[in-house]
């Protein structure tokens, strides 16, 4: 069984400060992929990065970059320098790659407030 | 350009009364469709998915049910809602492995 775990259910920052968002997943498959997803206030999730477990590169998009550890199962996303428009809640998400389904395993999201 | 689409966009509706809850899928063919549900101050859980018309598989069980009549359609629904029932639903697809794009949602409210 899938399953993903973040274990921060809160943090909250001042503006321009650096964050981290811990993810850590548990899966049997060896073939998969890994999700970050953002919900405003709204509610519709916005989709932040994918990334399939053969790459374990780190990535960087402006101020938002992703640190994909296999060896420890963790899947970690960094925002630097932070802004109010960072506040949200964030979702980490797990998929088996391949045929079948592939429906997404959720972590239970991290609420993210950024004061000014 | 593909779009999903979600109706209505919030509802408040009496326990024992009934639900039903549309979602269709724009510019693309025999997507995979699913149904999530969001609780209140919990990550999202899958409930059903369709890899093809009247094609549905369930996730886990509970009082709501899917069905697919169209190829891109896909609609939730129950005969009673419970208190437990409410939550805020997301409609997502995909054709290839790896993507999921979400509708809008829907805010259920029982009461």
């Amino acid at each position: 069984a899938q399953k993903v775990t973040q274990a921060q259910t809160e943090i909250s920052v001042v503006e321009k400060e650096d964050v981290t968002l811990d993810c850590v997943y548990e899966t049997r498959d060896t073939t998969y992929y890994l999700f970050w997803y953002k919900q405003p206030p709204s509610g519709e999730l916005v989709f932040l990065i994918r990334r399939n477990s053969f790459d374990e590169q780190n990535e960087i998009s402006g101020r938002y970059s992703w640190n994909f550890q296999k060896s420890t199962s963790s899947f970690n996303f960094t925002i630097t320098a932070s802004q109010v428009v960072d506040s949200a809640v964030y979702f980490c998400a797990l998929s088996e790659m391949g045929g079948g389904a592939d429906g997404l395993t959720f972590g239970k999201g991290t609420h993210l407030i950024i004061q000014p | 350009s593909q779009t999903i689409h979600q109706w209505p966009a919030t509802l408040v509706q009496p326990v024992g009364s009934p639900l039903s809850l549309e979602c269709t899928v724009e510019g693309t063919s025999n997507p995979n469709l699913y149904w999530y549900r969001q609780a209140a101050g919990r990550g999202l859980q899958l409930l059903f998915y369709s890899i093809g018309i009247d094609q549905i598989s369930s996730e886990v069980p509970q009082n709501l049910s899917a069905s697919r009549p169209q190829d891109r359609q896909f609609i939730l629904s129950s005969k009673k809602l419970l208190l437990s029932d409410s939550g805020f639903y997301l409609c997502a697809w995909r054709l290839v492995p790896g993507e999921q794009f979400f509708g809008p949602g829907t805010r259920l409210t029982v009461l």
